[in-house]
């Protein structure tokens, strides 16, 4: 299994608090990526990070903001939880690989309640 | 845009079935197509994968070929067991550099002895 951490991996917090999410990977991977899973929704791309200090928005990043200052980490910041960020949010890393990437190897997810 | 769509579930079989779980994608170019599988409570795994038109990506008995003139990318098992149930995601990558996987919505499969 591709070595990836998340924490925590369950948290409830209440609305308008500040939840900070780690994702921790010692593959060495130059991308990491933030998932969030709802019934009916699949998997949708929050933020992405390219390298450190290299990140990017995806399709639900409104309410999100990310940051990288290290290869092995990537941190998924709530700055004002609300309810409908209740899901659970997985991290993915991958690596280059010839003209191409590796596929995406996820973590074990962080259910996440806001109450 | 690019979008994967895949069939509604659940999808309930008695072992020993015959699986298929449609997919089909809307993409710019050509891009790379995924089947990732994840078991209760748990996270992804990838199941197989393409990388181009033609190509047939397998494992554990699954299989899956990548048509480019139907834009599809089925998943099928000729004999299901009941360690298959889970949630199967097809998804795709495309092309350029660096962009994320975009999945589809998941289909649950629910498989009894």
């Amino acid at each position: 299994d591709a070595g990836i951490t998340q924490s925590p991996r369950h948290k409830v917090t209440e609305t308008g608090t500040p939840v900070t999410l780690r994702c921790h990977q010692t593959e060495n991977h130059r991308y990491m990526y933030w998932y969030r899973q709802d019934p009916g929704h699949g998997l949708r791309l929050i933020h992405y990070s390219y390298g450190v200090k290299d990140t990017d928005k995806g399709e639900v990043s409104d309410g999100y903001s990310v940051s990288r200052s290290k290869t092995e980490d990537f941190l998924l910041t709530l700055e004002s939880a609300t309810s409908s960020q209740t899901s659970v949010y997985f991290c993915a890393i991958s690596e280059s690989k010839g003209q191409g990437l590796t596929e995406a190897f996820f973590g074990q997810g962080t259910r996440l309640t806001v109450v | 845009g690019n979008s994967v769509t895949q069939m509604e579930g659940p999808v309930t079989l008695s072992e020993e079935a015959f699986l298929t779980i449609n997919c089909t994608y809307t993409a710019t170019g050509y891009p790379s197509l995924f089947w990732y599988v994840q078991y209760p409570g748990e996270g992804l795994q990838l199941l197989l994968k393409a990388t181009k038109a033609d190509d047939k990506g397998s494992n554990k008995g699954f299989e899956a070929t990548y048509r480019k003139e139907t834009t599809s990318f089925h998943l099928e098992k000729g004999s299901v067991q009941v360690s298959d149930s889970a949630v199967y995601f097809c998804a795709l990558r495309p092309r350029q550099a660096g962009t994320a996987l975009i999945f589809g919505k998941g289909t649950t499969l629910s498989v009894s002895s």
